[in-house]
């Protein structure tokens, strides 16, 4: 199994500039979750989803879209990137109901000019 | 409101001296918690967690951490460190989120760990 998988690993965008952060898992997780990590501010909830065509907000979605057409899948939406967004963003999967160990990628390194 | 406060963003000890890393949380009901742990330029791994059940919870590389209702703790010990342990360590608490179904994880803001030979 490759786990959990996050492309791409860099990306440096300029204010405005859209794009999609992509996760995919290949352990039939329903639980999977987007996260941002900021220095001193430990890793913060953006969006998850309990499985396929349901998705929920988290504590700092504003500025992200997610959808969940696969169990696979879970893309990550900037729709106008600013630099306040600049950050290392991490996916996570885990079985349902999420108590279980959340498994994550090795993430996304993120740069908003 | 459920969240998590992890007592010191750096701890440095030597190698071969305990390591205690501190973390306490509100909750309005049991919680279930975690610490995770994340090496450089890497995500993050479970290190250990408690849902139900002994309040001793052994991890893997030698961790543990014990849940203390009365002190609403769940610090995290390791008796002996070594070089391999230097990271940054997260706690974190499962909330239950809207329509009662839904589960998230809330982070601390983390400690960093340094090693000394």
């Amino acid at each position: 199994n490759a786990g959990v998988t996050q492309t791409p690993k860099f990306q440096v965008l300029k204010t405005g500039q859209s794009m999609t952060l992509q996760c995919a898992q290949d352990m039939n997780h329903e639980y999977m979750s987007w996260y941002r990590q900021d220095p001193g501010m430990g890793l913060r909830l953006i969006h998850y989803s309990v499985g396929a065509g349901i998705t929920d907000q988290g504590e700092v979605p504003n500025g992200y879209n997610v959808s969940r057409s696969t169990t696979e899948d879970f893309p990550l939406r900037l729709l106008s990137a600013a630099p306040s967004q600049t950050s290392v963003y991490f996916c996570a999967s885990s079985r349902f109901p999420s108590t279980d160990t959340q498994y994550f990628g090795p993430g996304t390194r993120l740069t908003v000019l | 409101a459920q969240s998590v406060t992890q007592l010191g963003s750096h701890v440095s000890v030597s190698e071969g001296a305990l390591v205690l890393l501190r973390c306490n949380y509100s909750s309005s009901v049991p919680p279930y918690l975690f610490w995770y742990v994340q090496y450089p330029n890497q995500g993050l791994q479970l290190l250990l967690k408690y849902t139900t059940g002994a309040t001793l919870v052994k991890g893997i590389n030698g961790f543990e951490a014990e849940f203390k209702k009365s002190e609403t703790s769940f610090h995290l010990t390791k008796p002996s460190a070594h070089m391999s342990d230097a990271a940054e360590y997260f706690c974190a608490v499962l909330k239950r989120g809207s329509g009662g179904s839904n589960y998230k994880l809330t982070f601390g803001k983390g400690t960093l760990l340094t090693v000394n030979p």
